[in-house]
């Protein structure tokens, strides 16, 4: 059984420009969720895709969009990139059912650095 | 709206004491609650979840932990530390009727002394 695997796991982009994070999903879940980890802190919910939709949102501004794949795949964009978008980005698929108990299980990230 | 305080943004203790990690949750409906625990440059693993069964819950490499209703709290307990537990512990909380988000707390992060 695969695991969440995400890329790039490291990158450096300046102030302005757009990104694009990605994720595969754990074999069989179809929810993925998107979170952001600044340094020293808990991670902070972004936004969450069921079956292609989103399905949640927390509070980040519209530059910060997503997308899921017939494949359960996902991205994230980040448009106009700021020095506080400096963060580990975490990449979470769920087993089927937005219902469940939301259980999470997590990639190892995209560490974004924003110069 | 739920959201969940840990109290203590580092906590130490020899190896071979007691590890308690405070979590205090504050929810509007049922919830479900977590412990996750992230090694260095790592994600997320779940150690344990709370779901409205049983108030006492067993996880992960001898870690369990405790819902009280009354007390609003899901305290993360260990009773001989290892040091292998050195790590960053978050206490997260979503709503029982829709887990279609969860919530994290600051974290807190365990150092273990030889």
């Amino acid at each position: 059984e695969t695991g969440v695997t995400q890329s790039p796991t490291h990158l450096i982009k300046t102030r302005g420009q757009q990104v694009t994070l990605r994720c595969s999903s754990q074999s069989g879940h179809n929810t993925v969720s998107w979170y952001q980890q600044a340094l020293g802190q808990g991670p902070q919910f972004i936004f969450q895709y069921y079956r292609e939709e989103e399905n949640g949102r927390g509070n980040f501004p519209p530059r910060f969009s997503g997308l899921q794949f017939p494949n359960y795949s996902s991205e994230l964009n980040v448009n106009a990139l700021e020095l506080d978008d400096s963060a580990l980005y975490l990449c979470a698929s769920s087993l089927p059912g937005a219902g469940g108990t939301g259980e999470l299980f997590f990639g190892e990230g995209s560490r974004l650095t924003v110069l | 709206a739920q959201s969940v305080t840990q109290l203590g943004s580092h906590v130490s203790v020899s190896e071979g004491a007691l590890v308690l990690l405070r979590c205090n949750y504050s929810s509007s409906v049922p919830p479900y609650l977590f412990w996750y625990v992230q090694y260095p440059n790592q994600g997320l693993q779940l150690l344990l979840k709370y779901t409205s069964a049983a108030t006492l819950v067993k996880g992960i490499n001898g870690f369990e932990a405790e819902f009280k209703k009354s007390e609003t709290s899901f305290h993360l307990t260990k009773p001989s530390a290892h040091m292998s537990d050195a790590a960053e512990y978050f206490c997260a909380v979503s709503p029982y009727s829709s887990a279609s988000k969860i919530i994290f707390g600051s974290g807190t992060r365990l150092s273990i002394r030889p």
